[in-house]
């Protein structure tokens, strides 16, 4: 079936350099991505979302990328903090009832 | 906290008892999700609301479980006759539907333990 994947499940950086989490997808009908942190006992917060026609956009401290030629969406964190630490997950959706579509997640852990 | 409240935050239970978890959405917010999530892995969709209507729901979502949103507010999911495999952290999601794309703002989630 189609889903949401993420190329590593963990990822560790120094404090104060930037990460680059990944993720592919398979359903190229999607027009929605967003990126969730998920810290140990919460819920998903929203980092970050992009739309089809838009392959590239900024917040604060992160950037998402969007390359629908090769379906790969990735999560740029500059200068990570120990607050970073967190599973991260890419989803999908693609309309409609707008649910959303998880991957596994990437454990990212800031070494200080 | 994003708004979204969730009650109980832990439920143990023995297997084949009945439990019952309620959702309090952004008040706002005319659209409601459930999803599980199990250890390791993204939360999976279960089911949804525009107001009051249940609109969706996926195929996780057996014959055991039943979810309602009488007044289009609050949300119950109740699972009956529970099994050992419905442990998992069950969460809510709500969001303010205009058209297009918007962000689903979640809730902390009922942690369930079937023993």
């Amino acid at each position: 079936g189609e889903s949401v994947g993420l190329h590593l499940p963990t990822l560790s950086v120094q404090e104060g350099d930037n990460s680059i989490i990944n993720c592919a997808y398979s359903n190229s009908a999607s027009d929605y991505f967003i990126w969730y942190k998920q810290e140990s006992g919460k819920g998903p917060q929203f980092i970050i979302d992009i739309r089809s026609n838009m392959d590239k956009r900024q917040g604060q401290r992160v950037t998402v990328l969007l390359n629908k030629t090769v379906k790969h969406l990735s999560l740029q964190i500059a200068a990570t903090q120990p607050g970073d630490s967190a599973v991260y997950f890419c989803a999908e959706n693609k309309g409609g009832a707008q649910k959303l579509v998880f991957g596994q997640g990437t454990r990212l852990t800031i070494n200080p | 906290d994003t708004g979204v409240s969730q009650n109980p935050r832990h439920k143990i239970t023995k297997r084949g008892q009945n439990v019952t978890f309620r959702c309090d959405p952004i008040s706002e917010h005319n659209r409601l999700y459930w999803y599980r999530q199990t250890l390791g892995q993204g939360p999976e969709f279960l089911t949804y609301f525009q107001n009051e209507a249940q609109l969706e729901k996926s195929r996780l979502l057996s014959d055991r479980f039943s979810a309602e949103r009488p007044k289009g507010s609050f949300s119950t999911l109740e699972i009956q006759r529970t099994e050992q495999g419905d442990s998992a952290m069950y969460l809510c999601a709500s969001t303010v539907y205009r058209g297009g794309h918007n962000e689903q703002f979640f809730g902390p989630g009922t942690r369930l333990t079937v023993l």
